[in-house]
């Protein structure tokens, strides 16, 4: 069974501050996707990597897959409040129908 | 932008009825997909569809549920005789290749 941890799962910060959250995982992942959602909503697809080493940035958020493509991390810069909410990593198996397998979700606290 | 659309947004109902969730996913996609969320956890691949059969299931993915895609536009998930531990939110996600799976808002799943 493959799975991904996500730390950490809890993060309260004030305004302005900068954050990593990590995903990590025993294995390879042919590509690693990064979702936000929002209390009773379907998760939003933020990014896509896929290359290892691949590093993306959309705005203010950059998103690194590992090097061995077992892990991946997600830095924010001045974070604002309407950051706030749960990010999700999630790994896509090989073969172009695989599902997807989640990860264990970061809830975000972006105060004034 | 084009998305994929769940109905209804909430249905409850009682142990041992037949529910069917329906997906309209993104137009030109091939791919659709079944996760559900139950309340606190993370999100679970139920099953994957491709060229009008199943390509993938879960062990979650029992005798019970079933899929169809009845008409060009269409994607639905039927759960023959619902059980309490079903309760939780179903999202139906779809993908036209490669990578990127985008998904809906959910339907909420109350069985009492």
């Amino acid at each position: 069974t493959q799975l991904l941890e996500q730390s950490p799962q809890f993060l309260s910060i004030q305004e302005g501050e900068n954050l990593t959250v990590y995903c990590n995982s025993s294995s390879v992942f042919s590509s690693l996707q990064w979702y936000r959602q929002e209390p009773g909503e379907g998760p939003v697809l933020l990014v896509t990597v896929v290359t290892g080493g691949e590093v993306k940035k959309l705005k203010r958020l950059t998103f690194q897959f590992g090097d061995a493509r077992k892990d991946s991390s997600l830095h924010i810069t001045a974070a604002q409040p309407g950051d706030t909410g749960l990010y999700l990593c999630a790994g896509l198996n090989t073969g172009t129908a695989s599902k997807l397998t989640f990860g264990t979700g970061t809830r975000l606290q972006v105060t004034l | 932008e084009p998305e994929v659309t769940q109905t209804p947004s909430h249905q409850v109902t009682q142990m041992g009825q037949e529910v069917i969730l329906r997906c309209v996913p993104i137009s030109n996609h091939l791919y659709f997909y079944w996760y559900r969320q139950i309340l606190g956890q993370k999100v679970e691949f139920l099953v994957s569809f491709y060229n009008n059969e199943i390509s993938e299931k879960s062990e979650i993915f029992d005798d019970q549920f079933s899929v169809e895609r009845p008409d060009g536009s269409n994607f639905t998930l039927k759960i023959r005789s619902t059980k309490l531990e079903d309760s939780a939110m179903y999202f139906c996600a779809s993908k036209l290749s490669s990578y990127e799976q985008y998904f809906g808002p959910g339907t909420r799943l109350t069985v009492t």
